[in-house]
């Protein structure tokens, strides 16, 4: 009954620190998604995916890279961690047009 | 990027009061849906809307899709102390493939017992 998975739960960077964020569905479905949430703002697409091999940008994508090697895991890197990057980000997967949000990834830059 | 609007941004009520939240748009949309978050959670389902004049039940839950497709309220009836969270409205332009959603800011919801 796992769904979405993200890891991991919490992650302190310092300004300029690589990272990725993990997401992984045991559901099957071809389009997958990150967002972040910052407060006032809502949720804002960062980048998509609609199958295998396949990403997009969304509305927020300078500074995060994603690729999808596989139909269960679609990865968000960081490059080099900027303040603003400080967040709460969610992935999230979809069948049909429902999205099914995972716990979220707490990430704070220094 | 483009937003939908939802009001109102908080409440704060009694237990047993009826809540209602809407969402409007200046674009047409064919799916209408509504979420909600608790602290340190990602978003849950709550309803999903396909079709314009839909009015759909989940519990204590009643949400509308507009006949003009630009806009979806939700309601809660009976309030508890668990419906406590954030609402979020979140609308579909196009179908198939493109299943970018688009987002309302959410309602921010305290219920006092």
């Amino acid at each position: 009954n796992a769904g979405v998975t993200q890891t991991p739960k919490f992650q302190v960077l310092k300004t300029g620190q690589s990272m990725t964020l993990q997401c992984a569905q045991d559901m099957n479905h071809e389009y997958m998604s990150w967002y972040r949430q910052d407060p006032g703002m809502g949720l804002r697409l960062i980048h998509y995916s609609v199958g295998a091999g396949i990403t997009d940008q969304g509305e927020v994508p300078n500074g995060y890279n994603v690729s999808r090697s596989t139909t269960e895991d679609f990865p968000l890197r960081l490059l080099s961690a900027a303040p603003s990057q400080t967040s709460v980000y969610f992935c999230a997967s979809s069948s049909r047009n429902i999205q099914y949000f995972g716990a979220g990834t707490r990430l704070s830059v220094l | 990027g483009q937003q939908l609007n939802q009001s109102p941004q908080s409440m704060f009520i009694q237990e047993g009061e009826d809540v209602s939240m809407n969402c409007t748009s200046s674009s047409i949309f064919n799916t209408w849906l509504w979420y909600k978050q608790e602290p340190g959670e990602g978003p849950v389902l709550l309803i999903a809307l396909y079709k314009a004049g839909e009015l759909t039940s989940n519990g204590r839950l009643t949400a509308q899709f507009g006949i003009t497709r630009k806009d979806s309220f939700l309601n809660i009836s009976a309030s508890i102390p668990s419906d406590v969270g954030i609402y979020f409205c979140a609308g579909q332009i196009a179908a198939g493939n493109n299943r970018k959603l688009i987002w309302g800011l959410g309602t921010s919801l305290a219920v006092n017992p």
